[in-house]
């Protein structure tokens, strides 16, 4: 167990809908990290999240946009959702220290599927 | 940019063969590197990780070697199980950006 959590497990919805996903970060990390992660195009990161900033963008796309909260929960918006968008949604949390960042935990992640 | 380049699979070894899995990384910086394991169904978890040049990682029977002149940082473990039959991630941590950035993963296969 990672300690970070992730709700729900499994997502089923249809195709121009929105979802939110929620992580719950390892006690005393500050920093968030979305991946997302598909049979044809391996792990990719989305976005990372540092004390409530945002702090790196990746190949997430205009329809998708997260936060994190003051309690440092993330929330993972996705929204108009496209038969492309099934995917496993993991996210991942990590501290900072000496000014290096430290290893990332990884949750069990939101299996997404788009009909 | 930093990049992560890793063989690709699946690789598929008899019990208590050698395995080397190879990672080759370009970065700017000192950035820490990672292995990291996927085990069917699950998220991903730390396998090893080093963090200075010459630094060896190991866990479980793995281990790996953080290389500054061949900038690689390849995984290997003497005799592998079934139960090692994952896929395997190497990974760059950041360097000067927050940016970890991932290989695309090698499917591991072992047969009894």
């Amino acid at each position: 167990d990672s300690g970070v959590t992730q709700t729900p497990k499994h997502l089923i919805t249809a195709t121009g809908q929105r979802v939110t996903l929620r992580c719950s970060p390892r006690s005393g990390d500050l920093s968030v990290y979305w991946y997302q992660q598909s049979l044809d195009q391996g792990l990719q990161f989305l976005i990372h999240y540092y004390n409530g900033e945002e702090r790196a963008k990746g190949n997430i796309l205009e329809r998708f946009s997260a936060q994190q909260f003051p309690d440092l929960h993330s929330e993972l918006n996705l929204s108009s959702l496209e038969l492309g968008d099934s995917a496993l949604y993991f996210c991942a949390s990590s501290a900072r220290t000496s000014g290096k960042w430290e290893t990332q935990y990884f949750g069990p992640g939101t299996r997404l599927l788009v009909l | 940019g930093n990049s992560v380049t890793q063989m690709e699979g699946p690789v598929t070894l008899s019990e208590e063969a050698f395995l080397t899995i190879n990672c080759t990384y370009t970065a700017t910086g000192y950035p820490s590197l990672f292995w990291y394991v996927q085990y069917p169904g699950e998220g991903l978890q730390l396998l090893l990780k080093a963090t200075k040049a010459d630094d060896k990682g190991s866990n479980k029977g793995f281990e790996a070697t953080y290389r500054k002149e061949t900038t690689s940082f390849h995984l290997e473990k003497g005799s592998v199980q079934v139960s090692d039959s994952a896929v395997y991630f190497c990974a760059l941590g950041p360097s000067g950006t927050y940016k970890y950035i991932f290989g695309t993963g090698t499917r591991l296969k072992v047969l009894a």
